[in-house]
């Protein structure tokens, strides 16, 4: 596709579940970024890929949020054991292009009952 | 660490007058990049304006450009000729390089007929 895509766009879970969100770069961008937006908020980083290298995860809230990309395309950021102050919008971002840009794909909201 | 601040949480406009969005900065780098992103209620970021510290001119895109003071660590953004469709939350964003982005708080941004 022409944009960066992300599913599903929606997901509630309840307290305790584990969830996968899934993001979709553009083609043959390297680099990827997954953002945490909570509700009147802006962004906050979480984690960063080049190719499949997580080369930073400092803004992982918890050792229960786990990102991969093992191809060094699609992306997935799992939470387990959900909890209520992981509701939020999950962002995600490729970045490349001629003036090198970080493009947000629509995001996920996921809501902890 | 890198900060940024947007000190006004809602602004409003009138069709087809001008508005100020305000944002500071702290860092201690010299290179960096500024950007304001727009946010709709359908999620999606779009990126509106960027500006690359080293260059000392404002970055313009048609109705919209920015005022960098790089010492005072400002970059404001001015909306001529508001729409309609301007409605929305506007982030104020740093990066450094090809680093993660850091972001404001937002500014909601209403627009009246």
């Amino acid at each position: 596709g022409a944009g960066v895509s992300q599913s599903p766009r929606y997901k509630v879970a309840k307290r305790g579940q584990d969830v996968a969100l899934r993001c979709d770069p553009i083609s043959g961008h390297v680099s990827l970024f997954w953002y945490q937006q909570a509700l009147g908020q802006g962004p906050e980083f979480l984690t960063y890929f080049q190719n499949e290298a997580q080369l930073d995860k400092s803004g992982l809230p918890s050792d229960r949020f786990f990102a991969e990309r093992p191809e060094g395309s699609v992306s997935t950021l799992k939470i387990q054991r959900t909890q209520q102050e992981d509701s939020a919008v999950y962002l995600c971002a490729s970045l490349g292009g001629p003036s090198y840009e970080q493009y947000f794909g629509p995001g996920t909201r996921l809501t902890v009952t | 660490a890198q900060t940024v601040t947007q000190s006004q949480p809602e602004m409003s406009v009138q069709e087809a007058e001008t508005v100020t969005l305000s944002c500071t900065y702290d860092t201690s780098e010299s290179d960096y990049y500024l950007f304001w992103y727009k946010q709709p209620p359908s999620r999606q970021m779009i990126l509106v304006i960027r500006q690359e510290a080293y260059k000392q001119q404002n970055a313009t895109e048609n109705r919209f450009s920015v005022n960098f003071q790089k010492a005072a660590k400002s970059f404001s953004l001015k909306i001529s000729d508001s729409q309609l469709g301007d409605a929305a939350m506007y982030f104020c964003a740093y990066r450094r390089n090809t680093d993660k982005l850091i972001f404001g708080t937002g500014t909601r941004l209403q627009v009246f007929p």
